[in-house]
């Protein structure tokens, strides 16, 4: 299973930028990148996921370069709702398949 | 949107006994896994449930038992408690073998 590797926590104001940076060095050819958000004492819900290039919905983006080594999550114009923890999961999104969850990144959003 | 429910949301047991969590997965799924999430760190995979067998199970001791029912609902059930037990424990239900998993919030354990 390839591995990740996130920062612990990070700071941010309202309205910034947020981007947060998964390191996934062993990622498989069939693996792909899929980050979700926790909020306390609530099932983890998925944000986004991507194989290469850009992906882009309504509440992020996935950044992912070439060689699929790390990808980075960015979450525009942040408000105090988005503090929660971020988890980068790098694997087969199939049913058969299980989620490796990290510590994730905890993020917290001030006025 | 008849998502992941759980129950109970909350629970209190005492080292020894023995607990019962259950699981409805959402409508139209019929894959259903249990996680552990002790405080402060990621969600650990338990294991996985498919048509009414498991079918993947995570590093954790045969205490943790569970079982499908035909209608896909779930029961997970952890023999004599320790103390380590107190977590919340996560249902997540997706469709094999297309995959993509939706969690319910979650049963508090808390074991004194």
């Amino acid at each position: 299973l390839a591995k990740t590797t996130q920062p612990i926590s990070m700071d941010s104001y309202e309205g910034q930028e947020v981007n947060i940076t998964c390191s996934h060095n062993n990622i498989a050819t069939n693996d792909y990148i899929t980050w979700y958000q926790q909020f306390p004492s609530q099932g983890p819900r998925f944000i986004i996921q991507g194989y290469k290039t850009k992906v882009t919905n309504e509440v992020a983006s996935l950044f992912i370069p070439a060689d699929r080594k790390s990808s980075t999550l960015s979450l525009p114009r942040v408000s105090l709702s988005d503090t929660a923890v971020y988890y980068c999961l790098v694997g087969v999104d199939s049913g058969y398949s299980t989620l490796t969850f990290g510590k994730g990144t905890m993020l917290l959003v001030s006025p | 949107d008849a998502g992941v429910t759980q129950s109970p949301t909350h629970l209190i047991k005492t080292r020894g006994q023995q607990v019962t969590l259950r699981c409805s997965p959402k409508s139209g799924h019929d894959t259903v896994s249990w996680y552990q999430q002790a405080l402060g760190q990621g969600p650990q995979f338990i294991f996985q449930y498919y048509e009414e067998e498991e079918r993947q199970r995570g590093n954790f001791p045969d205490r943790f038992s569970g079982h499908q029912f035909p209608n896909y609902s779930s029961e997970l059930n952890v023999n004599a408690l320790l103390l380590g037990d107190s977590a919340l424990y996560l249902c997540a239900s997706t469709r094999s073998p297309e995959g993509g998993y939706t969690f319910g919030s979650g049963t508090r354990l808390t074991v004194v």
